[in-house]
C-alpha cells in the first residue's frame, strides 16, 4: 500500500479532459512539500512530467498542468491525445518515512 | 545531452550479491545528487536510495536498509547500488535517476532517467 493513494485507472475519449488525484497526509503533501509527476509510457522509463506541484519541464505540452492543495495534488491533462496513454505517477518527501514516496500509480486509458 | 546508462543485472539466486553500475555523461555528474529507483513487475515505482551530489550522505528506503549500498565515483562519473542479501522481493528493474532538487530541502525528484537494468532473484 502506497504513502501517496492514486486510484488504479482513469479513461476519457479524445480531445476530452481528465484528472488524476494524489492523496497524501499531513507527513508528506500536508506538510508543504512539492509534488511531483512523472508519466510512464508502456515499455519505457519514467519521464518527468510535472516539478514543484505545477511547472512543466521544457518540451512538456501545455495540456499537461498540476496543482496542490492541502493533503493533495491534481494532475490535468487536457486535449487528450491517444499518445497520452500511459502510466502516471505522483511523488514527493515524507518526514516520517525520511525518504522519497511515490503513489501506486494510475493507468490512463484513451477509449 | 544528459545521459544515464544502467548495467549489472541479471539472474542471482537469493542470498547473493549484485553491484548494479550507473553511468552518466552530457553533465557535471558531481554536482547532482543520485537515484535509484526500482520497479517490480507489474506494480508501481518505489524508490530505493538517494546519495548527496558530494557523497557525504545516503539514504535508504526501509525495504533495504541494511543490504543496499549506494554510492558513487565521481572520477568515473558512475554511480553504484551494492546489493546484498537478496530476496525474492527485491526482483524488479532498477532505474538510476539525477535528483532535480535537494533531499536535504525535501524537493528532491527524478528529472532524467536511465532505461533501467532488471534484477531476477531466483533459486
Amino acid at each position: 500500500q502506497s504513502v501517496l493513494t492514486q486510484p488504479p485507472s482513469v479513461s476519457g475519449a479524445p480531445g476530452q479532459r481528465v484528472t488524476f488525484s494524489c492523496t497524501g497526509s499531513s507527513s508528506n503533501i500536508g506538510a508543504g512539500y512539492d509534488v511531483y509527476w512523472y508519466q510512464q509510457l508502456p515499455g519505457t522509463a519514467p519521464k518527468l512530467l510535472i516539478y514543484a506541484n505545477k511547472n512543466r519541464p521544457s518540451g512538456v505540452p501545455d495540456r499537461f498542468s498540476g496543482s496542490k492543495s492541502g493533503t493533495s495534488a491534481s494532475l490535468a491533462i487536457t486535449g487528450l491525445q491517444a499518445e497520452d496513454e500511459a502510466d502516471y505517477y505522483c511523488q514527493c518527501y515524507d518526514t516520517s518515512l525520511s525518504g522519497v514516496v511515490f503513489g501506486g500509480g494510475t493507468k490512463l486509458t484513451v477509449l | 545531452q544528459v545521459q544515464l546508462v544502467e548495467s549489472g543485472g541479471g539472474v542471482v539466486q537469493p542470498g547473493r550479491s549484485l553491484r548494479l553500475s550507473c553511468a552518466a555523461s552530457g553533465y557535471t555528474f558531481s554536482n547532482h545528487g543520485m537515484h535509484w529507483v526500482r520497479q517490480a513487475p507489474g506494480k508501481g515505482l518505489e524508490w530505493v536510495a538517494v546519495i548527496w551530489y558530494d557523497g557525504s550522505k545516503t539514504y535508504y528506503a526501509d525495504s533495504v536498509k541494511g543490504r543496499f549500498t549506494i554510492s558513487r565515483d565521481d572520477s568515473k562519473n558512475t554511480l553504484y547500488l551494492q546489493m546484498n542479501s537478496l530476496r525474492a522481493e527485491d526482483t524488479a528493474v532498477y532505474y538510476c535517476a539525477t535528483d532535480g532538487g535537494n533531499f536535504h530541502s525535501g524537493s528532491s525528484h527524478m528529472n532524467v532517467w536511465g532505461k533501467g537494468t532488471t534484477v531476477t532473484v531466483s533459486s
